[in-house]
């Protein structure tokens, strides 16, 4: 399968610290995706990437920035984190040339206190 | 916008029960729908597929069919087990690129 992992897998860190959670592929596919998983919510897209430097925004991306400056990772940052931020955050790819849904990593659980 | 709405959980039975979980969408367009389960502490998994009107996806004993007339993709299996008990996403993708719109999920507790 598609190799994908995300680092840390938990992180505490206190209100209004910048936060950076990293995604990484090992396959080189095109499309990665930033989801936040709350209670009551599902999953909402934060942002997602389409290519090196070509980015988008999701339903959820206001206090978050991202980049993907290499096609192997796709970087998550919260500027300045709020309690609101709280949540399990997960990275996805979808396989080039497929329609095979996408493959998730095993998510960062982060707390914001 | 495109959406997804799912029953309500959690839903409890016992082993070897009939599982029902239903989806409903809206999207323009023929999107393809999907199931993904999440066990505990881990990421989702893909579950089935669906990709076109009449399509049934199985896997691992579940099935969902692609009822384009009532707008669903219902979640069915004929007999659970302990091992099922996990939260189940419903999500859609229109054609293209764009990203997937999942459900609120069910969490299925499957009870000896």
């Amino acid at each position: 399968d598609a190799g994908i992992t995300q680092s840390p897998r938990h992180k505490v860190t206190e209100t209004g610290t910048p936060v950076t959670l990293r995604c990484h592929q090992t396959e080189n596919h095109r499309y990665m995706y930033w989801y936040r998983q709350d209670p009551g919510h599902g999953l909402r897209l934060i942002h997602y990437s389409y290519g090196v430097k070509d980015t988008d925004k999701g339903e959820v991306s206001d206090g978050y920035s991202v980049s993907r400056s290499k096609t192997e990772d796709f970087l998550l940052t919260l500027e300045s984190a709020t309690s609101s931020q709280t949540s399990v955050y997960f990275c996805a790819i979808k396989k080039d040339r497929t329609n095979y849904g996408y493959t998730f990593g095993s998510g960062t659980r982060l707390t914001v206190v | 916008g495109d959406s997804v709405t799912q029953m309500e959980g959690p839903v409890t039975l016992s082993e070897e029960a009939f599982l029902t979980i239903n989806c409903t969408y809206t999207a323009t367009g023929y999107p393809s729908l999907f199931w993904y389960v999440q066990y505990p502490g881990e990421g989702l998994q893909l579950l089935l597929k669906a990709t076109k009107a009449d399509d049934k996806g199985s896997n691992k004993g579940f099935e969902a069919t692609y009822r384009k007339e009532t707008t669903s993709f219902h979640l069915e299996k004929g007999s659970v087990q302990v091992s099922d008990s996990a939260v189940y996403f419903c999500a859609l993708t229109p054609p293209g690129n764009t990203p997937l719109v999942f459900g609120k999920g069910t969490r299925l507790s499957v009870i000896a």
